[in-house]
Formats: C-alpha cells, structure tokens, sequence
C-alpha cells in the first residue's frame, strides 16, 4: 500500500532563506508526483508536476526533485517570502493522487 | 481558460440530511476526480470518473456516489449525513492520460450538525 509522508510537519523561518520539504513514499510504481500549496481554507494550487521519467522541474523561485528508486521528492524553495506562507502537499498519481499530510511554512518578514 | 469550478462553496446541513455538489472541470478535460479532506485524514480519494463512467473508487461507503454528464461536469452525492462527513471536498479534473497534471478546484466546504 502506498504511503507518503512530508517532513518537517511545519516549519518557521524568516524572510530570505532557502528552503527544501521533503516527501517520501513507498512504493516507486507512480506516473508523476506533484507538489501543491494550499492556503488556509481554500483549494489546492499545482505548483510542479514531475514525471515518473523525469528528475527536475523548475518553476521561478520552485526546484522540484524526484529519485523514484529511493522513494524521494524534495522542494527547494529559494528566498523564501511571506507570500510563501501556506501548506505544501506532494502527491504520488497512481491511478489516483496518494497525499502526504504535508508542510505548514510560515516565513515572517 | 476558466479553471475547474465547484458550487456550493459553503454548505450546512442537519445529520440524516442528503446533500449533492456539483464540479465542471476545466474545458477540454474529460476525468474528473473527488477528494475529502479532514483535519483528521487529510486528503483521501473518493473517486473518478472518466467519459460519464466511474474508472476508480476510494474506500468510502456506499453513502457517497457520484456520476458525471456527457458535458464532463460532476455530482457527488452523500446521503444521510453524518458528522463525520463535515470536510471540504476537493473535485480535480485532468486531461486524458494517467501522467497528465491535475487541476483542483476551490473546494465546497461541508458543516454537519
């Protein structure tokens, strides 16, 4: 049975510091991974989308990572902004999206 | 292009209650999937439909259904509500495909009393 798990559970830093989420999960059979944010309250926003064959994605300020063989995905977010506050999702697409219980960030100025 | 839409956005009902909301995806994509979120198990499948069939299911009970319509917009139905069954629930709709990207909607938030 799939698993995903997120570490750290939440996470506090100031302004300006590069950050990295990790997500593992257990079983390597996926067709992509996607890392989401979610604001309090609202809906899941897409912010990368790995493909199984794939290693890196970059999206401005958003690196991705994915090593399928060792069951890993980080997120590095670089000069971190309030704006960055919000939850952080990954999720392995099987036949369906398997969630971690993801990363509370707040990054204060 | 429009992104995915779901309506009601808030929604209180009584226990015992039935409640359908509904879900039209983003043009052109034709699965369309469902998700609960609770603080509790955070983020579960329910389950997807593809071309108005049903193509895969999470493990809820039989209390929640779902259909879709040939223009690829989606139900999901719960009937006799329970407490447990306040969440927000999350539809998400993709293009063909099991590697596409999924879109999620902003989500219709459940109270039940």
């Amino acid at each position: 049975k799939q698993e995903v798990t997120q570490i750290p559970a939440a996470l506090s830093v100031p302004e300006g510091e590069n950050l990295v989420l990790n997500c593992s999960f257990t079983d390597s059979a996926i067709y992509n991974l996607q890392w989401f944010r979610q604001d309090p309250g609202k809906g899941l926003t897409s912010l990368l989308l790995i493909q199984s064959s794939q290693r890196e994605q970059t999206s401005g300020r958003l690196n991705a990572s994915l090593d399928k063989s060792s069951g890993r995905s980080t997120l590095y977010i670089a000069a971190s902004q309030p704006g960055d506050s919000a939850t952080y999702l990954c999720a392995v697409n099987t036949d369906k999206l398997i969630f971690g219980t993801g990363t509370r960030l707040q990054v204060f100025p | 292009k429009a992104g995915v839409t779901q309506t009601p956005r808030y929604l209180i009902k009584t226990r015992g209650q039935q409640v359908t909301l509904s879900c039209s995806p983003i043009s052109g994509h034709r699965s369309v999937s469902w998700y609960q979120q609770t603080p509790g198990q955070g983020l579960q499948f329910l389950f997807e439909y593809f071309s108005e069939t049903q193509r895969n299911k999470g493990n809820f009970p039989g209390r929640f259904s779902g259909r879709q319509f040939s223009n690829s917009r989606s139900e999901m139905n719960v009937s006799t509500l329970e407490l447990g069954d306040s969440a927000l629930y999350l539809c998400a709709s993709r293009g063909q495909g099991g590697h596409y990207e999924q879109y999620f909607g902003p989500g219709t938030r459940l109270t039940v009393t």
